[in-house]
């Protein structure tokens, strides 16, 4: 079963403007985290921001925040005031408990975001 | 820190020929994640180690893959015979699992290496 959703496989942003990028999970952990991460054409990948599941507030880490939505179980990257090089993929991950008791992450098959100038 | 340092960047290989790729974690951490990135399947979840022990292998494709982490500073993951359909790029991560708990710290973020862009005609 699908645990992340990535539903935008790509988006084209005029530069300046805000962007959302949708993320669903599933899980039945009461105890979860997600992670928002940045992969430009370089290929290396960027961690750009988390929420636990039991923080109080949304998420926030300079241009980024997370729209958390807990009873939707959305996690969505809003990205503010968009620049050129904010074009990449973008992946939402999940920290989710294995059968032996550890935590891995379980990543969204990724948004490729296009800023136009 | 030089951060997870991959090698090599690029391989171009023939069916049927082994396959090794390198990964150095970061020094300190206690966890290594191996991860394969297609454009069908997105990020996949191989194999990963904590305190240099195999933990969970269940994202291991079929027994043509291995992998190995035989110090804190060193791991392997080996194709053997190598398929076009294993072409990929592969990403080494590393980070530090709460001692004791096998738990991400909370907000830890998994550090990425460079990626192999593995390719098997």
């Amino acid at each position: 079963a699908q645990k992340i959703t990535q539903t935008q496989p790509g988006m084209f942003v005029q530069e300046k403007e805000a962007v959302t990028l949708d993320c669903t999970y599933d899980t039945s952990d009461p105890s979860y985290g997600l992670f928002w991460y940045k992969q430009p054409s370089s290929g290396e990948m960027i961690f750009l921001i988390y929420q636990g599941s039991y923080d109080q507030q949304n998420a926030t880490e300079g241009r980024y925040s997370l729209n958390f939505q807990k009873a939707r179980k959305s996690a969505n990257l809003v990205i503010s005031a968009s620049q050129l090089g904010d074009s990449a993929m973008y992946f939402c991950a999940m920290r989710e408990t294995t059968n032996f008791g550890n935590e891995k992450l379980t990543f969204g098959t990724g948004t490729r975001l296009t800023i136009i100038p | 820190d030089a951060g997870v340092i991959q090698s090599p960047r690029h391989e171009v290989t023939e069916m049927g020929q082994e396959v090794t790729l390198r990964c150095k974690p970061i020094s300190g951490h206690n966890s290594l994640f191996w991860y394969r990135q297609t454009m069908m399947r997105g990020l996949e979840l191989l194999i990963y180690f904590n305190n240099n022990v195999p933990i969970d292998d269940s994202g291991m494709p079929e027994d043509r893959f291995s992998a190995k982490m035989p110090n804190a500073s060193f791991s392997t993951l080996k194709i053997q015979p190598s398929e076009p359909r294993d072409s990929a790029v592969y990403f080494c991560a590393s980070s530090f699992l709460t001692p004791g708990q096998g738990k991400l710290t909370p907000g830890e973020k998994l550090f990425f290496g460079s990626g192999t862009q593995l390719s098997v005609l």
